[in-house]
């Protein structure tokens, strides 16, 4: 079973506060990696998709690393705004299956 | 081009009936996902179909569901004699052809309560 944690939990900022979360997974047959975001009475939405260890990508405001020799990846949001108020999910893959496991997620609630 | 659509949006069952969620994935996509979200819970996967094909059903339950992505039509999941414990929300998402790499694209999602 892949385990895959996501820290924190919830996480309460001001609107222009920079922050960040972390993905952790077991690094052996890595394939690649998805972060969703996630608003209340919405369904996911797809972020980023990263295979490649040392991938950075970034989308606007957000952006994610991805360490897959430890099994980890960063998201970043620069400059919180409320809009960006939402569960952010991150989901690895491995080789030869294609059984999508969704982290518990972070869930950011920005503040105005 | 129109996003993955699930419907119904919500459904309502007495215990001992057969709930059936349908999922049309987005235009070009051969890839179809089904998750639940439990009260409380993140999302678990349950199914992942290709045209015809089950490639993976590791997360279905053993008894009473089944799912099924015909050649023509959209994807089905069926629950038979659905008890309290299955009312949850049910998601499924489309991806390109092609092995996990691609995101995927979520519908929004059926909310089945069973009373």
């Amino acid at each position: 079973i892949l385990n895959v944690e996501q820290s924190p939990q919830s996480l309460h900022v001001q609107e222009g506060d920079s922050t960040n979360f972390t993905c952790s997974f077991p690094s052996s047959n890595f394939y690649a990696l998805h972060w969703y975001r996630w608003e209340t009475a919405k369904s996911p939405e797809a972020l980023f998709v990263m295979t490649l260890n040392g991938d950075e990508k970034k989308k606007g405001r957000i952006s994610a690393t991805l360490n897959t020799k430890e099994g980890y990846s960063y998201l970043y949001i620069k400059g919180s705004q409320p809009e960006d108020s939402a569960t952010y999910l991150c989901a690895p893959l491995t080789t030869g299956g294609f059984k999508t496991i969704f982290g518990a997620g972070t869930r950011l609630f920005v503040k105005a | 081009n129109a996003g993955v659509m699930q419907n119904p949006r919500h459904l309502v069952r007495r215990r001992g009936q057969e709930a059936r969620l349908r999922c049309s994935p987005m235009k070009g996509h051969s890839h179809v996902y089904w998750y639940r979200q439990l009260p409380e819970e993140g999302l678990k996967f349950m199914v992942y179909l290709q045209k015809e094909n089950i490639i993976d059903e590791s997360g279905m339950p053993k008894e009473r569901f089944s799912a099924e992505f015909p050649k023509e039509g959209p994807s089905i999941l069926r629950i038979q004699q659905v008890v309290r414990g299955d009312s949850a929300a049910y998601f499924c998402a489309s991806s390109p052809p092609g092995q996990g790499g691609y995101e995927q694209y979520f519908g929004p999602g059926t909310r089945l309560t069973v009373t």
